[in-house]
């Protein structure tokens, strides 16, 4: 079985704060997401990595930063968190090349910027 | 408009019902279709494939109607368990491996 782990369940940070959300896959796999869930907005994708050291930014970028030094490990850094930042945080990964794409997800960081 | 739209709901059914959901999406050129489901405050877990020629997993039956671009998953004998919100999900047709997720369908079975 497919194992997306990510380093926090719930996570309380002040306005300001570097906040850094690891994730570890342990499939192998290439490519590897991070997403943001908001009620009525859906999942939204922040960056993802399809090798290591890189990084390719998704749709709200913004605000985040991202790091791949090992296959393994893709981790998302909040420079100065912000109150709008309060999310669900969800890592995934999946293969690449092999259809059909389908992605694995952890079981998400609750982060709440007071 | 939205890459993937969904009614979101939420369909309230009781027990043993039928229900279905729709999606649409934009972009011709996607490949893979998937529904996933997610749990209240749990990460969005696989459920099922779509594939062109229509798949069927026990209750859940889905179907892929591409010249409308147009995705279905229909749920026989709803059971309490099966609530959930049903996310619709393409795949990004650049070949990342990104996905496009609908907002997704809340679904509640109710005794």
């Amino acid at each position: 079985d497919v194992k997306v782990t990510q380093s926090s369940r719930y996570l309380v940070k002040r306005t300001g704060e570097k906040v850094f959300l690891e994730c570890v896959q342990d499939m192998d796999h290439e490519n590897m997401f991070w997403y943001r869930q908001d009620p009525g907005l859906g999942l939204r994708l922040i960056y993802f990595s399809y090798d290591v050291k890189m990084k390719e930014k998704g749709d709200i970028p913004e605000g985040y930063s991202v790091s791949r030094e090992k296959k393994e490990r893709f981790s998302l850094i909040l420079e100065s968190a912000s109150t709008n930042q309060t999310s669900m945080y969800l890592c995934a990964s999946s293969p690449r090349g092999r259809a059909p794409d389908t992605q694995y997800f952890g079981p998400g960081t609750r982060l709440t910027v007071l | 408009r939205k890459e993937v739209e969904q009614d979101p709901g939420p369909f309230n059914v009781p027990e043993g019902a039928t229900v279905a959901f729709n999606c649409t999406y934009s972009n011709s050129a996607s490949q893979s279709f998937f529904w996933y489901r997610q749990d209240c405050r749990k990460e969005p877990k696989l459920l099922m494939s779509v594939y062109s020629s229509g798949n069927e997993d026990g209750r859940f039956t889905a179907q892929l109607n591409r010249a409308s671009q147009y995705i279905s998953l229909l749920i026989r004998d709803s059971k309490l368990s099966d609530s959930a919100t049903y996310l619709c999900v393409v795949n990004d047709p650049s070949n990342t491996g990104k996905l496009i997720f609908g907002q997704g369908t809340t679904l509640q079975v109710k005794p």
